[in-house]
């Protein structure tokens, strides 16, 4: 159980185009699903948190213009990535939580490359 | 502010050789202390958490324990398969009933056959 998904799993796009990416919570309802960044040899940093049918909560120093988050359903959320540039290539990975406990269930992250 | 550091940052192991990874945390208002694996170009998984000092889990060749500053994962006679970066996570409260991971940089393990 718990199985999150992310779909693409690697994405090459032009400087200046926008990248949408899926994150599904397969087998439970996530009533908050996270969106995390990771550089090479870093840890995890917390983009936003999401609530379903709610906007997102940006951490400081993420632009809320340029991540667009949409968290539309109890099993999906979704970042876009508007008018990428070459400093935007990363790992994106999500994570989702159910209504009881705090566990968050990761998935298998999308890597981002802008040319 | 708050903190989790992890140590070593890397760790070369033989096979079968056991050893403790480290997390220590400076936080105000731990709600659990979370351990994650994670392996190259993917997501973490999800292995233990551990809410009060004095706590245990075990899961095959891993167990982790915590006391109020800091959390081991020990890892008994390990095998290759058990290469991974190893994750810890302290979940802060972070208003309206939500909680936010604030993850360590993680040790990278090596076990050599």
């Amino acid at each position: 159980g718990a199985v999150v998904s992310q779909h693409p799993s690697r994405v090459i796009c032009k400087s200046g185009t926008s990248v949408k990416i899926e994150c599904r919570s397969l087998d439970f309802q996530a009533t908050t699903m996270f969106w995390y960044r990771q550089f090479p040899k870093q840890s995890l940093m917390l983009m936003a948190t999401s609530n379903e049918g709610s906007k997102a909560t940006y951490e400081q120093g993420v632009e809320k213009d340029k991540f667009l988050i949409n968290h539309a359903s109890l099993t999906l959320s979704t970042l876009t990535v508007t008018s990428a540039h070459p400093e935007d290539s990363s790992f994106y990975i999500c994570s989702a939580r159910a209504e009881q406990g705090e566990t968050q269930y990761f998935g298998p992250g999308t890597r981002l490359l802008v040319l | 502010e708050d903190q989790v550091t992890q140590s070593p940052e890397a760790l070369r192991l033989q096979e079968g050789e056991s050893s403790s990874l480290n997390c220590s945390y400076t936080v105000s208002g731990l709600r659990g202390l979370f351990w994650y694996r994670q392996d190259p170009g993917k997501g973490p998984e999800f292995l233990f958490t551990l809410y009060s000092a004095g706590e245990e889990k075990e899961k095959e060749r891993l167990k982790a324990t915590l006391t109020k500053k800091e959390s081991f994962l020990h890892i008994t006679a390990p095998k290759p398969e058990d290469s991974a970066t190893y994750l810890c996570a302290a979940a802060l409260y972070s208003g309206a009933g939500s909680y936010q991971l604030t993850f360590g940089k993680g040790t990278k393990l090596s076990v050599i056959p």
